[in-house]
């Protein structure tokens, strides 16, 4: 019930293309939905973050795409670039006052590559 | 602003030792937070720190451990290694979350740890 599964493990894409990745959660008490971004040698990077109230939030080319009922969300790069090739992460949250501390699940990842 | 900071970047241990990771969270950042991540496992949890108290901890056997100092700074401890824990070792900061949701957690670039 902890579990983040995340899909596709990786994914090439065309420069220009939208990059979509997917992630899947059973537990309907997470209440924080963010993605990260990871270049080689580096940290994660909080790319956007949705809390289940909303839909959809968008961030630049960025959008992120929120279906409470499927308990799934998802993340859309628009007009991907080659800059854009990293591994992206969804993870999730349970509410502060369950877990008593800032603690995220994490999917596996998703190598993204776009093709110049 | 300085981003988080961990020291050292790369650890070369042999099994049985223990070793010390480091890390300086942003400035005005109270709660750190330290991950494991593994091309097996993925981003695990570790613990979570904020004024000193650990306030949450991960599936980790007693042998991972850690502390907080009263400038936020954090320590984590790794006691008699094993070649399962090579890893990188990710530290994160992020601010006293003063609604009840959770703020972003801002990762530092790891400390890269090789158990042989």
């Amino acid at each position: 019930q902890q579990q983040v599964k995340q899909s596709p493990q990786s994914l090439i894409v065309q420069k220009g293309g939208i990059s979509i990745i997917n992630c899947a959660y059973e537990n309907t008490a997470f209440d924080y939905f963010p993605w990260y971004q990871q270049f080689p040698g580096k940290g994660p990077a909080l790319l956007i973050a949705i809390r289940p109230d909303v839909s959809e939030k968008k961030e630049g080319r960025f959008t992120i795409s929120f279906n409470k009922s499927a308990k799934q969300f998802s993340l859309h790069i628009m007009d991907s670039q080659p800059g854009d090739s990293a591994t992206y992460f969804c993870a999730a949250s349970l509410p502060l006052i369950i877990q008593g501390a800032q603690k995220l699940v994490f999917g596996q990842g998703t190598r993204l590559t776009i093709n110049p | 602003k300085a981003g988080v900071t961990q020291t050292p970047r790369y650890l070369i241990k042999t099994r049985g030792q223990q070793v010390t990771l480091s890390c300086s969270p942003i400035s005005g950042h109270r709660s750190v937070s330290w991950y494991q991540q593994t091309p097996g496992q993925g981003l695990q949890f570790l613990f979570e720190y904020f004024s000193e108290t650990q306030r949450n901890k991960g599936n980790f056997p007693g042998r991972f451990s850690g502390r907080q100092f009263s400038n936020s700074r954090s320590e984590m401890n790794v006691s008699t290694l094993e070649l399962g824990d090579s890893a990188l070792y990710l530290c994160a900061s992020s601010l006293y979350p003063s609604d009840g949701y959770n703020s972003p957690l801002h990762f530092g670039n790891g400390t890269r740890l090789t158990v042989t």
